[in-house]
């Protein structure tokens, strides 16, 4: 139980260009999911958390006009890397939390995307 | 906020040794510690976790200490194996918002 599935696995844009991810709790309904980005042999540096039915909330330092949250449903929450740069070419994950008193208490990963933007 | 530190960034044993990473975290209100283990290219996986009501508690060849007063809380790997190579992470939350060290990469040698 408790899966988060993460889509796409890897993307290659052209700078200007816009990304969407995808971020979907398979098993278990997540009201919140966290977004991540990661650089080569870094940390886990978290972006924003996602809020079902409302606006995310943003990290300091996050464009959020840039970095576009969607968390529509229960199960979906999406992260769109509008005009996208090679600056912006990292790793990210997403994650969400089980409902506490499931047997997956805490947080479960999806398996990332990795942007390259050319 | 949350401040977590990782320590070392870097550990390599020899296969059959065991492995020892450590955290120190510093809002006081933290009570959820987990661990986890990220191979290349993909997710981070959850290997073991803690709360702040317990003290130990061990899984097979992994086992997690966490010493609330000091604020600080270890993972330690028994008879290490090849594939136990990979960059593990440590994490503290206090609720809905969990913040991670800096990550320590384990290369286990044949």
């Amino acid at each position: 139980g408790a899966v988060v599935s993460q889509h796409p696995s890897w993307v290659i844009c052209k700078s200007g260009t816009s990304v969407k991810i995808e971020c979907r709790s398979l098993d278990f309904q997540a009201t919140t999911m966290f977004w991540y980005r990661q650089f080569p042999k870094q940390s886990l540096m978290l972006m924003a958390t996602s809020n079902e039915g409302s606006k995310a909330t943003y990290e300091q330092g996050v464009e959020k006009d840039k970095f576009l949250i969607n968390h529509a449903s229960l199960t979906l929450s999406t992260l769109t890397v509008t005009s996208a740069h090679p600056e912006d070419s990292s790793f990210y994950i997403c994650s969400a939390n089980p409902p506490s008193g499931t047997v997956n208490y805490g947080y479960t990963f999806g398996s990332g995307t990795r942007l390259t933007v050319v | 906020g949350e401040n977590v530190e990782q320590h070392p960034s870097t550990l390599s044993v020899q296969e059959g040794d065991s492995a020892v990473i450590k955290c120190t975290y510093s809002d006081s209100a933290s009570n959820y510690f987990p661990w986890y283990k990220q191979e290349l290219g993909k997710g981070p996986q959850l290997i073991i976790d803690i709360r702040s009501n317990v003290g130990e508690k061990k899984d097979q060849r992994i086992a997690v200490t966490l010493n609330k007063t000091a604020k600080h809380f270890s993972l330690h790997i028994t008879e290490t194996q090849p594939e136990d190579s990979a960059v593990y992470f440590c994490a503290a939350s206090s609720g809905n918002d969990m913040r991670f060290g800096a990550g320590t990469r384990l290369t286990v040698k044949p």
